[in-house]
């Protein structure tokens, strides 16, 4: 079957740095995205990750493992807007498609001064 | 470019009822798709498109129909509200199919109230 783990809700302060762990099993790997989510608001692409290996873009950081099922969001120099949910986002076989997303259920991260 | 629009924002509906979701892009992309995203679940994938002419289905199709018949526009039907129903819809969509890190990108969703 097709399985998205991570993080119910974290909570971290202004200024430090967060790790978000997503675990998966897919049938069929072609990618792993992060996306961040606003309350009330759509999901907006952070990062993508195919091959293993950190993936660095400013304050944002993704790291791949593919023989372990495993990624994680590094953010740093944490800012109150960074206050959202984040989604993991796998792309398979699912469906019969390979542009296919499945989802996580999201880690919502609230950030304290 | 206006990216992804969805109509209408928000929509109150009594059981039993039908209505269109609306969803257009304007970036040529090949492949569209229509989430639900419900407290605690996340997002999950209702129909899909890989190109207009074609549909299939999703995790959740049940109670929706679909159809594509121009590149930009993707309409999600519901055929007889129910309550469980009730959810936020996100139209999205992306130019190649599982090309590289080609992202989808998110319509600004439509909130759906069935009583």
């Amino acid at each position: 079957g097709q399985n998205i783990d991570q993080p119910t809700e974290m909570t971290a302060t202004e200024g430090a740095i967060v790790q978000i762990n997503c675990t998966y099993q897919t049938s069929g790997f072609n990618g792993l995205f992060w996306y961040q989510q606003h309350a009330g608001e759509a999901p907006t692409f952070l990062s993508y990750n195919v091959l293993d290996g950190l993936e660095e873009k400013g304050r944002f950081s993704s790291f791949l493992s593919r023989s372990k099922g495993y990624s994680y969001l590094l953010l740093k120099e944490l800012q109150m807007k960074d206050s959202a949910s984040y989604l993991c986002a796998v792309r398979g076989n699912y469906g019969g498609s390979q542009g296919n997303l499945i989802f996580g259920k999201g880690t919502k991260l609230s950030v304290k001064p | 470019n206006a990216g992804v629009t969805q109509t209408p924002k928000f929509q109150v509906l009594k059981t039993g009822q039908s209505m269109t979701l609306q969803c257009a892009q304007d970036m040529n992309h090949e492949y569209m798709s229509w989430y639900r995203q419900d407290p605690g679940m996340g997002l999950r994938l209702i129909h899909y498109s890989v190109g207009a002419g074609i549909t299939d289905q999703g995790e959740v199709p049940n109670g929706y129909n679909v159809s594509r018949s121009t590149t930009e526009d993707f309409p999600l039907r519901l055929l007889s509200a129910a309550p469980s129903q009730t959810s936020v819809y996100f139209c999205a969509s992306s130019y190649d199919l599982a090309g590289g890190q080609e992202t989808q990108y998110f319509g600004p969703g439509t909130r759906l109230l069935v009583l």
